[in-house]
C-alpha cells in the first residue's frame, strides 16, 4: 500500500531556477509532513516540515506547501543550486504515532 | 554537530544466519527507530523504541526481528534467520522526543544476504 507517492522519479533543473518536487498522500489521518534530502551513501537528512494546521512553511530557499483538500504537498527550492542535487523524500505521519510513511523519492539534478 | 552512527557500513551474510546491526543514537535523544530501504524502493518504517520497549512496529517487523538497547548508548537490530529479501539498507534514526518529528538518521548499514 503506497500511502505516500512521489510520482516523479527524477527532475532536472537549471541552476538559479525553481525546483518543484511533488508528493501525494492517501491517508486523511496524516497531519504532519516532512521532506528529507538524501545524498548517496548517507542517511536521509531532515530538510523541512509542515503540520496540517498550516498551508505553507518557509525556511530560506525551501518552502513547503500543503493542500489538505487535494492531499498534496510540494517542496519549492529557489534558487536551485548544484549542491541541491540529491534524492528528496516526502514523509507523512499522524500526531498519534511515531511511524512515518515515506515516498519513493525524487532524484533532483541541478545543472550548473 | 552530534550525529547518529551505524556499524558496520556493509554486512554480508549467508541466508539463515543471524545478524546484528548496531547504532549509536544522539546522546540526549530518547526515541529510536529502524527503517529499511530495499534497493530502488521507498524507505520503510520498521520499529520505534522508547523507554526500553517497542512503541510502534510495522508489518515488516515480524518475529525474525528484535531490537535492544543493551547499554546506555547502543541500539541494535537483530535479524535471527536472514532471508534473501532482507537485503537492504538499514537506517537507524533518533529523535529528542516522540513529538519531535525531526528524526536524525544514521548513514545506514548495507545488508547483503547471499
Amino acid at each position: 500500500d503506497q500511502q505516500v507517492k512521489q510520482n516523479s522519479p527524477s527532475l532536472s533543473v537549471q541552476e538559479g531556477r525553481i525546483s518543484i518536487l511533488n508528493c501525494d498522500y492517501t491517508n486523511s489521518m496524516f497531519d504532519y509532513f516532512l521532506w528529507y534530502k538524501k545524498y548517496p551513501a548517507e542517511g536521509p537528512t531532515f530538510l523541512i516540515s509542515i503540520s496540517s494546521i498550516k498551508d505553507k512553511n518557509e525556511d530560506g530557499r525551501f518552502t513547503v506547501f500543503l493542500n489538505k483538500s487535494a492531499k498534496h504537498l510540494s517542496l519549492h527550492i529557489v534558487p536551485s543550486q548544484p549542491g541541491d542535487s540529491a534524492v528528496y523524500f516526502c514523509a507523512a505521519g499522524s500526531n498519534t504515532g511515531n511511524q512515518f510513511y515515506f515516498g519513493t523519492g525524487t532524484s533532483l539534478t541541478v545543472i550548473p | 554537530e552530534p550525529e547518529v552512527t551505524q556499524t558496520p557500513s556493509h554486512q554480508v551474510t549467508q541466508m539463515g544466519q543471524e545478524v546484528i546491526l548496531r547504532c549509536v543514537p544522539i546522546s540526549n535523544h530518547l526515541y529510536f527507530y529502524w527503517y529499511r530501504q530495499i534497493l530502488g524502493q521507498k524507505v520503510e518504517f520498521l520499529v520505534s523504541f522508547y523507554n526500553n520497549e517497542i512503541s510502534e512496529k510495522s508489518e515488516i517487523f515480524d518475529d525474525q526481528f528484535s531490537v535492544e538497547r543493551p547499554d546506555g548508548s547502543n541500539f541494535t537490530l537483530k535479524i535471527r534467520s536472514t532471508k534473501l529479501e532482507d537485503s537492504a539498507m538499514y537506517f537507524c534514526a533518533s529523535s529528542a522526543s516522540g513529538h519531535s518529528y525531526e528524526q536524525y538518521f544514521g548513514p545506514g548499514t548495507r545488508l547483503t544476504v547471499t
